[in-house]
């Protein structure tokens, strides 16, 4: 079946450590972004990505760093730089942006 | 800037319909209507979008006020794996390079009782 994988489910670090989350579709879409999620709030654009080799920062992208090396996958780093790491991360693609998005099932990292 | 603004929780009983309702007074004339919703410990998923006219698809169906500040989306019979929190977006229209943005709200978390 079609999908995005997100791995893993969960994640844990010590403050001053870089992280990478992983995230790979098999959907053959062009666009792919990364959100963030917070306990009662709503989604917060960091990267994303229209095309291979190109990505643009979201509304919350700094500490946070990305690549789009192959069309199938959106791998995003948090950085030391990040102050706020702890959270719920999730991943989306969809065929062409602007298209509806399809989630994967988040990773959520815990950095203490 | 545009936003959606939604109850923050309802009831339903089961099998029965669901109305969740939303505000986005700030609409502009190229902007979508999305609805996702979100199970626990899951990602969101897609659900149902319009323009101006009002949308039907196997899981829900959509009514948008005439004046576009609002929207409807309409669960017709609501089971217990419809328990979730229903986000209501808005798809800003696309810039110069052809991108679009997500406005995310807070969301409805909806209790279905059995």
């Amino acid at each position: 079946d079609g999908g995005i994988t997100q791995s893993p489910k969960y994640l844990f670090r010590k403050e001053g450590q870089n992280v990478t989350l992983s995230c790979e579709q098999n959907l053959n879409h062009d666009a792919m972004y990364w959100y963030r999620q917070d306990p009662g709030q709503g989604l917060r654009l960091i990267y994303y990505s229209q095309i291979v080799n190109d990505f643009q920062k979201g509304d919350i992208a700094e500490g946070y760093s990305v690549s789009r090396e192959k069309k199938e996958s959106f791998p995003l780093t948090v950085t030391s730089a990040q102050k706020n790491p702890t959270a719920f991360y999730l991943c989306a693609s969809s065929i062409r942006s602007g298209a509806p998005l399809h989630f994967g099932n988040g990773t959520r990292l815990t950095v203490t | 800037d545009a936003k959606t603004t939604q109850p923050n929780s309802m009831e339903s009983n089961e099998e029965e319909p669901v109305h969740l309702p939303c505000n986005h007074s700030t609409i502009s004339g190229t902007d979508y209507i999305h609805w996702y919703r979100q199970l626990p410990s899951q990602g969101p998923e897609y659900v149902i979008h319009g323009l101006t006219s009002n949308v039907n698809n196997r899981m829900a169906s959509l009514a948008i006020a005439e004046d576009r500040k609002s929207s409807t989306l309409i669960l017709h019979r609501a089971t217990l794996r419809d328990a979730a929190v229903y986000y209501c977006i808005l798809r800003l229209g696309g810039n110069t390079s052809g991108t679009y943005k997500y406005i995310f709200g807070t969301g409805t978390r909806l209790k279905v009782l059995a």
